[in-house]
Formats: C-alpha cells, structure tokens, sequence
C-alpha cells in the first residue's frame, strides 16, 4: 500500500517569503506525483504534476517541485508567495498498480499574510 | 457538462437516516472516485470505478457505505443509517482512463454532509 505524509499542517508567511512544503511517499515502485490546491470555497485543482523525465516539475502560478528519489520525496516550492496563494495544498501519489487512485497526504494549509 | 457536478451542495440529516449523493462525472471520462474529506483529516479514498471493471471499494468505512454508476456516467453514493462520525465533505471527482489517462483527477466542489 502506498501512504503520503504531509509534515506542516499549517503554514503562515508574510508575502514576498520563500516557500517549501514537504511531503514524502511509501511505495517501493514507479509512482506518479501530484500537487493539488484547494482555494478558499473552491474545489480542489492541479497545480502540478510528476510523472518522469526531468526530476523538477514546474507548475501554474509560479510553484515548482522537485522529485528526489532516493528520498521518496516531492516538495513544493516557491520562491516568493503572494497573499493569493492563501490555500490548502495536498500532495498526492498514485502507482501503475492501482491505475488512477490517488492517495493523498493530510494537507498544509497555507496562510499568506499581506 | 463543463465540470464535474455534484448534489446536493449540503445535507442535513439524523442519525440513523439513509443518504444519497450524486455525482455526474466530466462527459468522456470513464474514471469516477468518490474521497470523503474530513476536518483535519485529509482526503480520504473510498470507491473507484473505472470503466466496466469492477469497482475498487477498498476504502469504505463499513458496510453502511455503497455506491453505484449507472451506464458508466452518474454515480450515487449511499449512506446507509448515519452516524455523526459520517460528516463530512464528500467528493467525486473524475478522468480519463486507459490510453488517454494523464493522471489528472477533475474535482466536483463536493457534498457537505452534516448528521445531527
């Protein structure tokens, strides 16, 4: 069974700050990469997604992630966050054995203050 | 339809009613999955239909739970006798399969479910 784990549950910055979300995966096999967004009373959208080639991904709105291997890792990153990016972010993974069927992790919920 | 559509938006109901909700899925996809979503808890996995396979009903919490997709497009899930622990905002979303899959899953805005 795959497990995604999500180690910031909430996040605060002023804006113009750095950002970096953690997440790291179990799952001994090849497994696709997801970042997704939930804005305040919207649904849940693709920011953006990993499934080979070049480890860095990049993504709508400025955001980026990179999938480290070695570390089952895939963090999301951006370099300079604006009062809208105020959202909850989910990271989720899904492996060719389980054909579509994402898991996610527990969420970060991102609060970007001006 | 444009995206995916669910019904009702929010649900009040009493402990120990039956409940339904809809889902009708982004036409063309043939993937449907319903997530329930907890406060602080994340997206949690309950059922996955794809195509005419049999259904992955691996993440149901018990057997008060069922779903069902009619004609491979709408789905209905069924809450059987609800529990408070059963609140909670519960989303369908859907893709592509097979050949065309990229992955992507296309979120409805969900069902808020509240038992009392």
């Amino acid at each position: 069974a795959q497990s995604v784990s999500q180690h910031n549950h909430h996040v605060i910055l002023s804006e113009a700050a750095s950002l970096e979300l953690g997440c790291n995966y179990s799952y001994g096999g090849t497994v696709n990469l997801f970042w997704y967004v939930q804005y305040p009373g919207q649904h849940l959208q693709l920011l953006l997604k990993y499934f080979s080639g070049d480890p860095l991904v990049k993504g709508i709105k400025g955001f980026e992630a990179e999938f480290i291997k070695s570390k089952f890792s895939f963090n999301l990153r951006k370099p300079s966050v604006q009062w809208s990016d105020t959202a909850e972010y989910f990271c989720a993974v899904s492996n060719n054995n389980a054909g579509n069927m994402l898991t996610f992790g527990g969420g970060t919920r991102l609060m970007v203050k001006p | 339809g444009a995206g995916v559509s669910q019904s009702p938006s929010n649900k009040v109901t009493e402990k120990g009613k039956d409940v339904e909700l809809r889902c009708d899925p982004i036409s063309g996809h043939t993937a449907l999955y319903w997530y329930r979503q907890s406060l602080g808890q994340g997206l949690e996995f309950l059922i996955y239909f794809q195509g005419n396979s049999a259904p992955d009903k691996s993440g149901l919490p018990s057997d008060r739970f069922s779903a069902e997709r009619t004609g491979g497009s709408v789905s209905t899930l069924t809450i059987q006798r609800t529990q408070q622990e059963d609140s909670a905002v519960y989303l369908c979303a859907s893709s592509f399969g097979g050949t065309k899959n990229t992955g992507e899953l296309f979120f409805g805005e969900g069902s808020r479910l509240t038992v009392l």
